[in-house]
């Protein structure tokens, strides 16, 4: 069955930079897009961008251009999202979802900016 | 002015149908959307259950009970997920999404209560 295993919690200081890495399987990696959405405690969801884990094609939500960084390791079958410049906003649960209608997700990895 | 307003809580009793709306901001008409709907419960990622654009272009999530249906309100410009037979493990929040200029856009979430 499809999986997508995120990583694990991190903590990081403002102004500090953060990976989170999405490990697909039970499908081909490199035929359906991933997406990352993220979800602040008891708020809702926020879309972010997506990646084409096939071509490398990136589209980032207006409001994190400059600041994200989707890429992926097809040999691996993972992909990472990447943000910079932390500020205590951004902390969340940080969410992948496959495909055209996000139809798998994954655990979610908590973020915490704190100094 | 939200690209999609859903009222934040509902309650309803157990066996019984609820409809949860998605409006869409005036001058966006939701007849030209696929509108696209997911569960989430405490402690974990969204779910999809449904997209919805018209009776001839809907799709069922994987899995997901046929008491689960979309709809459309053209008269409200608005999106409808109706849960029919009421079961204690529907009390979930539950979001709807469009793709809009260029971005994924979420509503802001119903909190369904089943009491």
């Amino acid at each position: 069955q499809v999986q997508l295993v995120q990583s694990g919690a991190e903590v990081k200081k403002p102004g500090a930079s953060v990976k989170v890495s999405c490990k697909a399987s039970g499908y081909t990696f490199t035929s359906s897009d991933i997406h990352w959405v993220r979800q602040a405690t008891g708020q809702g969801l926020e879309w972010m961008g997506w990646m084409n884990p096939n071509s490398g094609n990136t589209g980032y939500a207006q409001k994190f251009q400059g600041r994200v960084t989707m890429t992926r390791n097809t040999s691996i079958r993972t992909a990472y999202l990447e943000l910079s410049s932390l500020r205590s906003e951004d902390t969340a649960m940080y969410f992948c979802a496959r495909g055209a209608w996000f139809d798998s997700w994954g655990q979610g990895t908590l973020v915490t900016v704190s100094s | 002015q939200a690209v999609l307003a859903q009222p934040s809580s509902l309650s309803a009793s157990p066996g019984a149908s609820a409809s949860l709306t998605c409006t869409l901001r005036s001058g966006i008409n939701v007849g030209t959307y696929r509108i696209y709907w997911y569960q989430q419960k405490p402690g974990s990622p969204p779910q999809y259950l449904l997209k919805y654009k018209s009776d001839s272009d809907k799709q069922q999530g994987s899995g997901v009970p046929s008491r689960f249906s979309g709809s459309k309100d053209a008269s409200a410009n608005a999106g409808i997920l109706l849960i029919s037979g009421l079961q204690s493990e529907d009390e979930a929040d539950y979001y709807c999404m469009i793709w809009h200029s260029s971005a994924w856009v979420f509503g802001g979430g119903t909190k369904l209560t089943v009491l």
